[in-house]
């Protein structure tokens, strides 16, 4: 099983460079969203969705953006990327009602630098 | 806002010994608290998710606790093992779709 898998691993960036952190599941969960992980700091959510053609931001979205154009595949978009963007990302899925009864499943990050 | 926080930060065990990670949170209304596990480089590896109406959940030497009135839930683990080494999370659920997390709780065993 694949679960949820995230490309690349590690990517470095110029400062306003743009690129796409892609993350695609296997379990045809229709909830997806998207972590970024800091030091120190509790994992934030960045942005959601509960179903192809559906997204909603989460608590820290300035900077970023997404699309659901399949169950399968969530990519998350760096426009004009900034060093306060440096961080490891996350996507996860859940099955049923989000986060209500299911548990989340994570892919196992991407590593971004900025600079 | 939920606020999640786990102590202490990081804890060391001999192997065998049976040992409690703390997580407390701000806000009791939450529809339920999952415990993650994290190994260096890796993603999250979900361990173990109690209903809001749940006291408790066990799996294998893991058992979790909730007392949703006081904002606590410990995560007991029995005769620990160095495989059990990792960086432990808490989160809670107050809506569909989003978790706040604690920091977490980096543990190792030791041989």
């Amino acid at each position: 099983n694949a679960g949820v898998t995230q490309t690349p691993k590690f990517r470095i960036l110029k400062i306003g460079q743009s690129m796409t952190l892609q993350c695609a599941q296997d379990m045809n969960h229709n909830y997806m969203y998207w972590y970024r992980q800091d030091p120190g700091m509790g994992l934030k959510l960045i942005y959601y969705s509960v179903g192809a053609g559906i997204t909603d931001k989460g608590e820290v979205p300035n900077g970023y953006n997404v699309s659901r154009s399949t169950t399968e595949d969530f990519p998350l978009r760096l426009e004009l990327a900034a060093p306060s963007q440096t961080s490891v990302y996350f996507c996860a899925s859940s099955y049923d009602r989000g986060s209500y009864n299911s548990p989340l499943h994570f892919g196992n990050g991407t590593r971004l630098t900025v600079t | 806002k939920q606020e999640v926080t786990q102590i202490p930060a990081a804890l060391s065990v001999p192997e065998g010994e049976n040992l409690v990670l703390n997580c407390s949170f701000t806000d009791s209304a939450i529809y339920n608290l999952q415990w993650f596990r994290q190994d260096p480089g890796k993603g999250l590896t979900s361990l173990l998710l109690i209903q809001s109406s749940q006291r408790e959940q066990t799996s294998g030497r893991l058992n979790a606790s909730l007392d949703k009135s006081s904002g606590r839930s410990t995560l007991y683990i029995a005769a620990s093992q160095p495989g059990d080494s990792a960086t432990y999370l808490c989160a809670v659920s107050s809506g569909a779709n989003n978790l706040f997390f604690g920091t977490g709780t980096r543990l190792t065993v030791i041989p």
